[in-house]
This record gives C-alpha cells, sequence and structure tokens, in this order.
C-alpha cells in the first residue's frame, strides 16, 4: 500500500520558536496532502488542505500566517509552526491522497502524526 | 459544522467475543463514509470506503454495514483477538464538500 512517513515524531520547543514537520510520500505522488491537529479525546480536525505547486486553503479558524504549510514538490509537503505557544501544543497528522494511490476509493493515507510540545 | 458520532467511545472485550460498535452520520448529501484503524503509535490505516446505501463490506473478521438514509453505519468484530486492540475511527464525506469530517474513534481493548 501507499506509504507515508512524518517527521518527527515528537517535538518539545521553546515558547517563541518555530517548529517545522514535515510529511513525505515514501512511494506515491501526492498531489494533495491534509493537515489535522488533534486534541486530546477529541476527533482529527482538519486544519488545512495543501496542493501540489499551489497556496494552501486553510479551514476556518485556523490562522494561515501561524501554520504555514509549503507542498513544493509532489513527495513533500510541510506544516511550520511560527512563533509556538504551549496553546499550540497538540498532536499533528497529515494525510495524502493522489491521482494514483486511493484515486478509486478515495481513502485517505496517513502519516505516524507528530506530537509537539512547547514549553 | 458537521456532526459525526462514534460510540461507544471506549470498550473493552475478553479474547474471543464478537464486538461492533457504531458512527452516526448526516443523513442528509452523503457521499462516502470511511472506517479506518489506529493502533497507537502506527499509522491511522483504512478499513472500508463506502458509497452505497445497504453496502455491507467485510475484510477477514471484520464487517460493516452502511445506512445512509438514517445516518450510521456499524463495524462488527467477529472472534476479538489482541491485536484488534486499536482506535477505530470513521469519517464522512459529504457531497458538497468532499472533505472527511471524523468521529472522535472507539478505542477497544481486547484483553488476553
Amino acid at each position: 500500500g501507499a506509504v507515508v512517513s512524518q517527521h518527527p515524531s515528537w517535538v518539545i520547543c521553546k515558547s517563541g520558536t518555530s517548529v517545522k514537520i514535515e510529511c513525505r510520500s515514501l512511494d506515491f505522488q501526492a498531489t494533495t496532502m491534509f493537515w489535522y491537529r488533534q486534541f486530546p479525546k477529541q476527533s482529527l480536525m482538519l486544519m488545512a488542505t495543501s496542493n501540489e505547486g499551489s497556496k494552501a486553503t486553510y479551514e476556518q479558524g485556523v490562522e494561515k500566517d501561524k501554520f504555514l504549510i509549503n507542498h513544493a514538490s509532489l513527495t513533500l509537503s510541510t506544516l511550520t509552526v511560527t512563533s509556538a505557544h504551549p496553546e499550540d501544543s497538540s498532536f499533528y497528522i497529515c494525510s495524502a491522497t493522489s491521482g494514483l494511490a486511493g484515486v478509486n476509493t478515495g481513502e485517505l493515507f496517513f502519516g505516524e502524526g507528530s506530537r509537539l510540545t512547547v514549553l | 459544522i458537521l456532526n459525526v458520532e462514534q460510540s461507544p467511545q471506549s470498550l473493552h472485550v475478553q479474547e474471543g467475543d464478537s464486538t461492533n460498535f457504531t458512527c452516526s452520520f448526516p443523513s442528509s448529501n452523503f457521499y462516502a463514509l470511511h472506517w479506518y484503524r489506529w493502533e497507537t503509535a502506527k499509522s491511522p490505516e483504512a478499513l472500508f470506503v463506502m458509497t452505497l446505501n445497504g453496502d455491507e463490506k467485510k475484510k477477514g473478521r471484520i464487517s460493516a454495514t452502511l445506512n445512509t438514509k438514517e445516518g450510521y453505519s456499524y463495524l462488527y468484530i467477529k472472534g476479538s483477538q489482541p491485536e484488534d486492540s486499536a482506535t477505530y475511527l470513521c469519517a464522512f464525506v459529504s457531497g458538497s464538500a468532499r472533505q472527511l469530517t471524523f468521529g472522535s474513534g472507539t478505542q477497544l481493548t481486547v484483553l488476553p
């Protein structure tokens, strides 16, 4: 099956610093990637949809200047949490779909997720 | 905001027991319903993508049914094994948004 790799798995940073999370499709070209955030005991909440070569589409309430998304190639999307604060501490996970992987089923292929702790 | 609910929130069963849980979603503007299995420290993995009312899909000991008119899907696990322990997520796709709206999951623990 299609494999998506996400790293780092864990990151601890000081308040005010920026953190970059990478999401890579290893064996397929991901034309679209999605970034989700999950708070404890809550569902995965879509933050933004990232299309290769174009600007990301952010969900209502998600600050695009705070959460910078770059999808510069068909295999890599990055999420940068800028000037992180303790309230940004959360679990972030990416998923991908492409013209080949999941096109008929619509299923998503997920990364392993990244747990961010901002001190 | 679309309301996708899963019940129960958590469940403990003995090895060998069969179990089932529910995903409720809006009964209008339906496009698809996804089920994912999410084991600890791993990536969520797709189990089923269901699109037709009355659909029943099966993968090994796991099966799922779909009722789009009343807005629910059941996931069944027959003869649960410890390796079935995971969080099971459902996700609703509406005809307009074409995005997945996830439930908060059912956390299943199968005791040996």
